[in-house]
């Protein structure tokens, strides 16, 4: 079942910060986020996974709530190369497919 | 190294006519995903290759899309008698390991058109 993303856009400044939260009705084994640039495949910036391990850039943080099958992307003091399409990923066991989110579509101005 | 290699990186072709898209995953990933996106929108899945063996083919839009995977390596994806709402940008993916804890690479895609 798909993951639901929250805001589905966003503008902002450089230097602000934003949040995109990514949400499932099923019981969740790991999430993963991925950004995609305009006219280019998506690349990878985390894993989150059940127990607490991360896997991903030193500069992304996240966040996943297993009891509510929630997880969240911190973005901080936000640069022009942030702009992108960001999608959530959520695997529902360790034999399970990952399916996408809808994304989120984040904007920074200079 | 190499990544993921997609072939060919654009197809136009008539309603009607069968395509055949070529995925070539990472050297030694056993995991190997397609994705559909079609223009502005999200990553739909398709289909996902664990080995040689599809766990789950239900996202496969009808029986027009076939999948298969050889070798743990190459994969293709064919599509029978393309109708428009089949075009779109074909994403394949590979991991070294299982979806839950192995980050997927994407390939470039094919952008596949339908007149």
């Amino acid at each position: 079942q798909q993951p639901v993303q929250s805001p589905q856009a966003v503008i902002l400044r450089e230097g602000e910060d934003a949040v995109i939260n990514c949400s499932s009705s099923k019981a969740l084994y790991s999430v993963h986020w991925y950004r995609q640039k305009h006219g280019e495949a998506p690349v990878f910036l985390m894993i989150l996974l059940k127990g607490g391990e991360q896997k991903g850039h030193e500069k992304i943080s996240a966040s996943f709530n297993e009891k509510k099958q929630q997880s969240s992307l911190y973005l901080t003091a936000s640069q022009l190369s942030y702009s992108g399409t960001y999608f959530c990923g959520t695997v529902g066991g360790s034999q399970g497919n990952l399916i996408f989110g809808k994304g989120t579509k984040l904007s920074v101005k200079p | 190294g190499a990544g993921v290699s997609q072939s060919p990186s654009n197809k136009v072709t008539e309603k009607g006519k069968d395509v055949e898209l070529r995925c070539d995953p990472i050297s030694g990933h056993t995991a190997l995903y397609w994705y559909r996106q079609r223009l502005g929108q999200g990553l739909e899945f398709l289909i996902y290759f664990q080995g040689n063996s599809a766990p789950d083919k239900s996202g496969l839009p009808s029986d027009r899309f076939s999948a298969e995977r050889t070798g743990e390596s190459v994969s293709t994806l064919t599509i029978q008698r393309t109708q428009q709402e089949d075009s779109a940008v074909y994403l394949c993916a590979s991991s070294l390991n299982r979806p839950h804890n192995s980050p997927l690479h994407f390939g470039n895609g094919t952008r596949l058109t339908v007149t």
